[in-house]
C-alpha cells in the first residue's frame, strides 16, 4: 500500500496569516496521464470531508483561490495565503494512484 | 444538488452483519463511481472501497473477505454489508461519489452515519 505522511499534525495558525501543510508519499503519484493523484480534503469539525484540491493542484469548484496546492511525484504542499477562521478543521491528503486509496493521518488547523 | 444520505442500524452487536445504505438523490447513479469510507471516533479516514453503477467492485484488501457492495438502479441506492464485525468497525460510515474524469477523486459526501459494534 502506498504510505502517505503529513506534516505537522497539529498547526495553530493566526487569521490572515499564511499556511501550509506538507504530504509525503512512498511512491511517485505521477499516472502516465502527466497528472497526479493526490487529492486534498478538509474536514470541518462534526463535518463530513469536503473536497478542495484534486489532481494535486486543481481547485475544486467553489473553494477560494487563497487555497492552492503542488507538489512532485511525491512531495506535496497545500497552502493557505491567508488563514480565516472558517479554515479551522482537519486537512487530510489521499492518494488515488491505486487501490486501496490511502489518506495521510490529517493535520489539525487551529486558531 | 447532488446530496448523498447514509442509513442504517447504529448498533450492531459483534459477530452480526453491518448493513448500510446510501440514497442518492439530485442525479442518478449511473454514470459513476460511489465509494465508501469510515472514520473510528477520533482517528483518521480508511477507504473501504468502491463499487461501480454497473455492479463492479473494488475493495480494500483488509476488509474483503468480509465485504459486499451492491447497487440498486431503480432506487438510486448502493449498499455495504460488513460480516462479522468486531468492536474494531466502530466508526462514522460515509459514502461519497466519484468525480468524473481522471483521478478517483470524491466530489459529493454523505454526512455519515455512526456505527457502534457493541453487545
Amino acid at each position: 500500500d502506498i504510505v502517505m505522511t503529513q506534516s505537522p499534525l497539529s498547526l495553530p495558525v493566526t487569521p490572515g496569516e499564511p499556511a501550509s501543510i506538507s504530504c509525503r508519499s512512498s511512491q511517485n503519484l505521477l499516472h502516465t496521464n502527466a497528472y497526479k493523484y493526490l487529492d486534498w480534503y478538509l474536514q470541518r469539525p462534526g463535518q463530513a470531508p469536503q473536497l478542495l484540491i484534486y489532481l494535486s493542484y486543481i481547485r475544486a469548484s467553489g473553494v477560494p483561490d487563497r487555497f492552492s496546492g503542488s507538489g512532485s511525484g511525491t512531495d506535496f504542499t497545500l497552502k493557505i495565503s491567508r488563514v480565516e477562521a472558517e479554515d479551522v478543521g482537519v486537512y487530510y491528503c489521499m492518494q488515488t494512484l491505486q487501490t486501496p486509496y490511502t489518506f495521510g493521518q490529517g493535520t489539525k488547523l487551529d486558531i | 444538488q447532488v446530496q448523498l444520505q447514509e442509513s442504517g442500524p447504529g448498533l450492531v452487536k459483534p459477530s452480526e452483519t453491518l448493513s448500510l445504505t446510501c440514497t442518492v438523490s439530485g442525479d442518478s447513479i449511473s454514470g459513476y463511481y460511489w465509494t465508501w469510507i469510515r472514520q473510528p471516533p477520533g482517528k483518521g479516514l480508511e477507504w473501504i472501497g468502491y463499487i461501480h453503477y454497473s455492479g463492479s467492485t473494488n475493495y480494500n484488501p483488509s476488509l474483503k473477505s468480509r465485504l459486499t457492495m451492491s447497487v440498486d438502479t431503480s432506487r438510486n441506492q448502493v449498499s455495504l454489508n460488513l460480516t462479522s464485525v468486531t468492536a474494531a468497525d466502530t466508526a462514522v460510515y460515509y459514502c461519497a461519489r466519484r468525480k468524473t474524469g481522471y483521478g478517483a477523486t470524491f466530489d459529493y459526501w454523505g454526512q455519515g452515519t455512526l456505527v457502534t459494534v457493541s453487545s
